[in-house]
């Protein structure tokens, strides 16, 4: 059974740091790119980043491109997100996803940006 | 950015009545491929969003075959044969051809 456990997430205040995790399980973790997506509260979906199987190739949304690195380690099947010079905007609720195509989703962790 | 444009935003549906959803990208979702990477999801209240279909039409394991997805380049529908009360929630629908992936404003699904 495919699992994905994200966690990380928390208050920051404007302009801080936080690392977000995300536990694989249940599929062959390294042959497959992963993805995260965010949803601030009560709206819709917003992809962020994404990272290929072997971690070579990443990308980002124009929004947090140049704040926010993915990468990931394959031995410890854990899908990573850094998030730094966060802004009140990146509030949302969290998500990895299997693939670049979302087929599994994690339940979130929420990140909120308040001073 | 591909712009992913849903309608309707609301859609109050009788239960064992039919539905339909609309979603249309702003340049074709044909990848150099021939695939067309076009996906939609569910999201109950309080949960995570789940995947319904994959490349347009294929279903995800566990959906219900009252539920079809068709289209192709810029046009796409998700229809319901007849509601039912575990169908309410947000359906979106997304694109996977153009990076950054991005998703339409999403359809509230609700019992009439």
């Amino acid at each position: 059974e495919v699992r994905l456990v994200e966690s990380g997430g928390g208050l920051v205040q404007p302009g801080g740091s936080l690392r977000l995790s995300c536990a694989a399980s249940g599929f062959a973790f390294g042959n497959y790119a992963m993805s995260w997506v965010r949803q601030p509260p009560g709206r819709g979906l917003e992809g962020v980043s994404g990272i290929s199987g072997s971690g070579d190739d990443t990308y980002y949304a124009n929004s947090v491109k140049g704040r926010f690195t993915v990468s990931r380690d394959n031995s410890k099947n854990t899908l990573y997100l850094h998030l730094k010079s966060l802004r009140v905007e990146d509030t949302a609720v969290y998500y990895c996803a299997k693939g670049g195509q979302l087929g599994y989703w994690g339940r979130g962790t929420l990140v909120t940006v308040s001073s | 950015d591909v712009v992913v444009t849903q309608s309707p935003l609301s859609l109050p549906v009788t239960l064992g009545q039919p539905a339909s959803i609309s979603c249309r990208s702003s340049q074709s979702l044909v990848y150099s491929d021939g695939s067309t990477f076009l996906n939609w999801f569910h999201q109950r209240p309080g949960q995570s969003p789940r995947r319904l279909f994959y490349k347009v039409s294929n279903r995800d394991s566990g959906v219900p075959d009252r539920f079809s997805g068709s289209g192709s380049g810029t046009d796409f529908t998700l229809k319901i044969s007849r509601v039912e009360a575990e169908d309410v929630g947000v359906y979106y629908c997304m694109q996977g051809t153009h990076w950054p992936f991005t998703f339409g404003q999403g359809t509230n699904l609700e019992i009439k």
